[in-house]
């Protein structure tokens, strides 16, 4: 039972424009959550973070959104690039374990 | 330029052949993880080691998996014997107690044949 959830596999974005990639959860216990990024023959990086405690995070391009009582996040990139180009991972932990429950990923193609 | 480094990148193996992968985390951090990442489960949590001691295995398959921290600049995955089923690629990663975010190294391609 996937406990978090990327329901799209793929996403098309045109260059420029908002990409938006979303996430779903249904432990209500999981208090931090991140999002990675993974190029091709390569692991994943560490993107950007959101705390339960907060509603938004931004980071230069990337903004992640936190809906608690939907059991929602988002990432938004804009503008898109070509560079976006990539699988993004949701990833979400509860307490300090720190051990991370992972979506399994959207590919997002930016077109120039 | 601090990384994780995987070796070997990638390895074909024989049923029932031992497979060891090996990890050297980024110096300083005393997390380590191994995942797996296959088509149809994505990233699945293997092992867990804080401070050089297991935390949580409870993803890997105990009676083929073994996964240790002989010093805290190594990390080990054995697979023995070995089966098509592991057939995967397996990444190794690193950070610090009470930070969620890992530094990944580039994987392990495996196929066991």
């Amino acid at each position: 039972d996937q406990q978090v959830k990327q329901n799209s596999p793929s996403l098309s974005v045109q260059e420029g424009r908002i990409s938006i990639l979303n996430c779903d959860y249904t432990n209500s216990m999981f208090d931090y959550f991140l999002w990675y990024k993974k190029y091709p023959a390569e692991g994943p990086t560490f993107l950007i973070s959101i705390s339960s405690i907060k509603d938004k995070n931004e980071d230069g391009r990337f903004t992640v959104f936190l809906n608690k009582s939907a059991k929602h996040l988002s990432l938004h990139i804009v503008p898109s690039q070509p560079g976006d180009s990539a699988v993004y991972f949701c990833a979400a932990s509860a307490g300090n374990n720190r051990k991370l429950i992972w979506g399994l990923g959207t590919s997002l193609a930016v077109n120039p | 330029d601090a990384r994780v480094t995987q070796t070997p990148r990638h390895k074909v193996t024989e049923m029932g052949q031992e497979v060891t992968m090996r990890c050297q985390p980024i110096l300083g951090h005393n997390t380590v993880f191994w995942y797996r990442q296959t088509m149809m489960q994505g990233l699945e949590l293997l092992a867990y080691f804080r401070n050089r001691a297991p935390l949580d295995d409870s993803g890997m398959p105990k009676d083929r998996f073994s996964a240790e921290m002989p010093d805290a600049t190594l990390a080990t995955l054995k697979i023995q014997p070995s089966e098509p089923r592991d057939s995967a690629v397996y990444f190794c990663a690193s950070g610090f107690v009470g930070g969620a975010e890992a530094f990944f190294g580039q994987g392990t391609r495996l196929t066991v044949v």
